[in-house]
């Protein structure tokens, strides 16, 4: 089964500055990937999703970009940081076969200051 | 798009059984699942269901009428660690996106 990892589990960053999350993958090959915000009280929002490498679509115009450099590899970076970007983050990836469920990352909670 | 409701907020009694309800508008379905996020958490899988009728794992069940655009989560014997927030999600059209409600937070009291 599929396991996946997220870094750093918490992250303080002033507005303005730069942010890169990583999300890695284990146990499957080629898997869609996609990344969620959550904010507080609230259900998850679609950010990116991937399903190949090197391929990117974006679901809402944001502050932030994705990018899948490796295949079981997914980052979520921004340039410079808002404070609407505080949020819960959270990777995901696709199981296997036709009724397949989400997995989750552990998830990164970022607070922009 | 997707517009998915279910309600904020519930409260149930240890033992007692509770339903969760969740009605959705879709441009698209490929099943209807329910997870579960503790506070501070990931969410985890629970259930899901593609066709109409009852999905039953163990004090969890899950109830679908495609028809009606409705949904509901049953959990019997309720403990005490079942408290959490429950998510609706549906799953639309391509490359396994899925919507999500803005999930209910049960609490279960002794």
């Amino acid at each position: 089964s599929q396991t996946i990892h997220q870094w750093p589990a918490t992250l303080v960053q002033p507005v303005g500055s730069p942010l890169s999350l990583e999300c890695t993958v284990e146990g499957t090959s080629n898997p869609n990937l996609y990344w969620y915000r959550q904010a507080a009280g609230r259900g998850l929002q679609l950010l990116f999703y991937s399903v190949g490498i090197g391929q990117i679509s974006s679901e809402v115009p944001q502050n932030l970009s994705a990018s899948r450099p490796q295949d079981r590899q997914f980052i979520l970076s921004s340039k410079k940081l808002l404070l609407s970007d505080s949020g819960f983050y959270l990777c995901a990836c696709l199981g296997t076969g036709a009724l397949a469920t989400q997995y989750f990352g552990p998830g990164t909670r970022l607070t922009v200051l | 798009g997707q517009n998915i409701d279910q309600p904020t907020e519930m409260t149930a009694t240890e033992g007692a059984i509770v339903q969760i309800n969740c009605t959705y508008q879709t441009s698209g379905f490929n099943g209807l699942f329910w997870y579960q996020q503790h506070a501070g958490e990931a969410p985890t899988f629970l259930s899901y269901n593609v066709l109409d009728g009852l999905e039953e794992k163990g004090r969890f069940s899950s109830f679908l009428s495609r028809s009606k655009g409705y949904s509901y989560l049953l959990l019997k014997e309720l403990q005490m660690k079942d408290s959490a927030s429950y998510l609706c999600a549906v799953r639309g059209a391509g490359a396994g996106k899925s919507t999500f409600g803005d999930g209910t937070t049960l609490t279960v009291k002794p």
